[in-house]
């Protein structure tokens, strides 16, 4: 259980253009999901923490207009770098938030496999 | 505020053991987590301790105690495939997961 997707896996893009990621929770309902930015040897950026049906809650320094989170449903949350710049390439990583886990422990966070970004 | 300390880096021997020590300060504690990452690969979850002692999971196993803010990561019988960062990243009191660096685990043969 708890296996959570992202698509697609590697993006290629020209500077300018909207890139949108998806992140689903394949076997469980996750009301709560979080996006990460992670650069080369450094540690996971916490960007945003995503709740089914309300508005994200950005992090200190996280542009939300440029970084748009859409979570409609309890099984998918969407992150959209708008205009997207050389910058911003980096490994992007969501995970769900996964409570009450049978022989696991009460609250976790399972991650997808991420999604490395690039813009020329 | 919060904080992780972990070694950058370690290197071990094929078959050897090998603790990656791990010291925190957090706002709140609700549990600690190790999770290990692969190079060019997201986290994935190895276990997790919420009371004081030791909690075994095949050859991994993990230490916590809460009064000196300090866990462990033991790994025994090493293999190649375990070379990859081990993350601890204790939890708050908002449950949310605090991140460090990690530690690069090198494993040679």
């Amino acid at each position: 259980g708890a296996v959570v997707s992202q698509h697609p896996s590697r993006v290629i893009c020209k500077s300018g253009t909207s890139v949108k990621i998806e992140c689903r929770s394949l076997d469980f309902q996750a009301t709560t999901m979080f996006w990460y930015r992670q650069f080369p040897k450094q540690s996971l950026m916490l960007m945003a923490t995503s709740n089914e049906g309300s508005k994200a809650t950005y992090e200190q320094g996280v542009e939300k207009d440029k970084f748009l989170i859409n979570h409609a449903s309890l099984t998918l949350s969407t992150l959209t770098v708008t205009s997207a710049h050389p910058e911003d390439s980096s490994f992007y990583i969501c995970s769900a938030r996964v409570t009450g886990l049978a022989g696991g422990p009460t609250d976790t966070q399972y991650f997808g496999p991420g999604t490395r970004l690039t813009v020329l | 505020g919060q904080n992780i300390d972990q070694p950058t880096e370690m290197t071990a021997t094929e078959g050897a053991i090998v603790q990656i020590n791990c010291t925190y300060q957090t706002s709140g504690f609700n549990g600690l987590f190790w999770y290990q990452q692969h190079a060019g690969e997201a986290p994935t979850f190895l276990s997790y301790n919420v009371l004081d002692g030791l909690e075994e999971k095949g050859r991994f196993s993990s230490f916590l105690s809460r009064s000196k803010g300090y866990s462990y990561l033991l790994l025994k019988e090493l293999q190649m495939k375990d070379s990859a960062s081990y993350l601890c990243a204790p939890m708050d009191s908002n449950y949310q997961l605090i991140w460090g660096a990690g530690t690069k685990l090198i494993i040679k043969p």
